[in-house]
């Protein structure tokens, strides 16, 4: 079975600071990563997936299978940031998406 | 271009009745996922289509059916409506086999309630 964590509903951090926001995950097997975001009255919509490593709108997210881990890092937060982020997993080869609970980002100006 | 639409976008049921939702896949999307979200939860997985046919489900149970058009719109439908699913029920669409990475498309999500 396949789990994604994330143990934090709410992170409030002020602008300019870093951003570091948790997902950890649970899968024998090989998975793909993502990380998607809902901006206010928006639709989801992917932010970045692990095999791209790509950095988007300054995110980065590196996957450490040691600790399995995922987590979605920026330098310096920007109140176009605040959101709710999902970590979700895909087993590879396969089509069911995991997603977390969600983390909701507040940047304080 | 245009993206993914989902109708309607809210609806009130009562126990015991059946609901379909639709969902318009994006131009050029062959594969549609669903999505249940209950509040404060993040979506779950409940089934995709390609080419018409199931393509993987989740943990639900057999009163959740689809349906997948040769347009690659599709159908969702409850039978039996149970007040557990009262719900943001998501479609997203995604190109399948066509080197575009899967990347999903998520539509806005139509409001389920169930009295």
């Amino acid at each position: 079975a396949q789990r994604v964590t994330q143990p934090e509903k709410l992170l409030s951090v002020f602008k300019g600071a870093p951003v570091e926001l948790k997902c950890n995950y649970s899968y024998s097997g090989s998975p793909e990563l993502f990380w998607y975001v809902q901006y206010s009255r928006q639709r989801l919509q992917l932010l970045l997936r692990h095999i791209s490593r790509e950095s988007i709108k300054g995110f980065t997210a590196d996957l450490n299978k040691g600790e399995t881990s995922f987590h979605l890092k920026k330098p310096f937060a920007q109140e176009e940031d605040s959101a709710m982020y999902y970590c979700a997993l895909r087993p590879r080869g396969y089509q069911k998406v995991t997603f977390g609970i969600g983390t909701k980002l507040q940047v304080i100006p | 271009e245009t993206g993914v639409t989902q109708s309607p976008t809210h609806l009130i049921k009562t126990r015991g009745q059946q609901v379909t939702l639709r969902c318009s896949s994006q131009s050029g999307h062959n594969t549609v996922s669903w999505y249940q979200q209950a509040l404060g939860q993040g979506p779950q997985f409940i089934f995709q289509y390609y080419r018409e046919e199931e393509n993987g489900r989740g943990n639900f149970p057999p009163r959740f059916s689809g349906l997948q058009f040769p347009n690659y719109s599709s159908e969702l439908n409850v039978n039996a409506l149970e007040l557990d699913d009262s719900a943001l029920y998501l479609c997203a669409s995604s190109a399948t086999g066509q080197g575009l990475g899967n990347e999903q498309f998520f539509g806005p999500g139509t409001r389920l309630t169930v009295l």
